[in-house]
């Protein structure tokens, strides 16, 4: 099946810095990437659509100036949280979209972020 | 905005047993998924279900498509310990609109004793 990897698994950063993630998809071509954050013993909410070449779509209440998402490639498009706060602290995960019959959605490990 | 209602929130039960699941929406959508996640892991696909009333099973696991396009259950027979985590439903949403996106429900927590 389709691979999605995300780099890096975990990261710890202070309060202030910024962050960046990276979402690759391995074996195929994503034209549509989804990012979601998951809060502990949540359920995964969708942030933003990435779109190779385009703006990213983002979900209402989420700040696009804060989680910059550039899908600069088929197969990568990263988030970078932008001056981070402990509130963001989350597990953020991604999604590749893989068109064909059934238009499969196939998610990353996930990355941990912890903002001290 | 849309949302999917999941039940049982957690479920307790003895290695063996059956289980079941299941999720309501009041919004219509073409693609019902089911989805297990592991601690600290993403989620694994599990059940993909494209058709109203359409029953797919997957080893222990089936699941269906209810024929109102609003619900789904998912069920795991003889339940083992490695069924422990958390099962995620979720309703794909028309991609002439919505580019294919996913709504997820609440999650349901299986616990699953020796």
């Amino acid at each position: 099946g389709a691979v999605v990897s995300q780099h890096p698994s975990w990261v710890i950063c202070k309060s202030g810095t910024s962050v960046k993630i990276e979402c690759r998809s391995l074996d195929f071509q994503a034209t549509t990437m989804f990012w979601y954050r998951q809060f502990p013993k949540q359920s995964l909410m969708l942030m933003a659509t990435s779109n190779e070449g385009s703006k990213a779509t983002y979900e209402q209440g989420v700040e696009k100036d804060k989680f910059l998402i550039n899908h600069a490639s088929l197969t990568l498009s990263t988030l970078t949280v932008t001056s981070a706060h402990p509130e963001d602290s989350s597990f953020y995960i991604c999604s590749a979209l893989a068109w064909g019959s059934y238009n499969e959605q196939f998610f990353g490990p996930g990355t941990r972020l912890t903002v001290l | 905005g849309q949302q999917l209602n999941q039940s049982p929130q957690s479920m307790f039960i003895q290695e063996g047993e059956d289980v079941s699941m299941n999720c309501t929406s009041s919004s219509i959508f073409n693609t019902w998924l089911w989805y297990k996640q592991d601690p600290g892991e993403g989620p694994v696909l599990l059940i993909a279900l494209y058709k109203a009333g359409e029953l797919t099973s997957n080893g222990r696991l089936t699941a269906q498509f209810g024929i109102t396009r609003k619900d789904s259950f998912l069920n795991i027979s003889a339940s083992i310990p490695s069924d422990v985590g958390i099962y995620f439903c979720a309703g794909q949403l028309p991609f002439s609109s919505n580019t294919g996106k996913l709504i997820f429900g609440q999650g349901t927590t299986l616990q699953v004793k020796p």
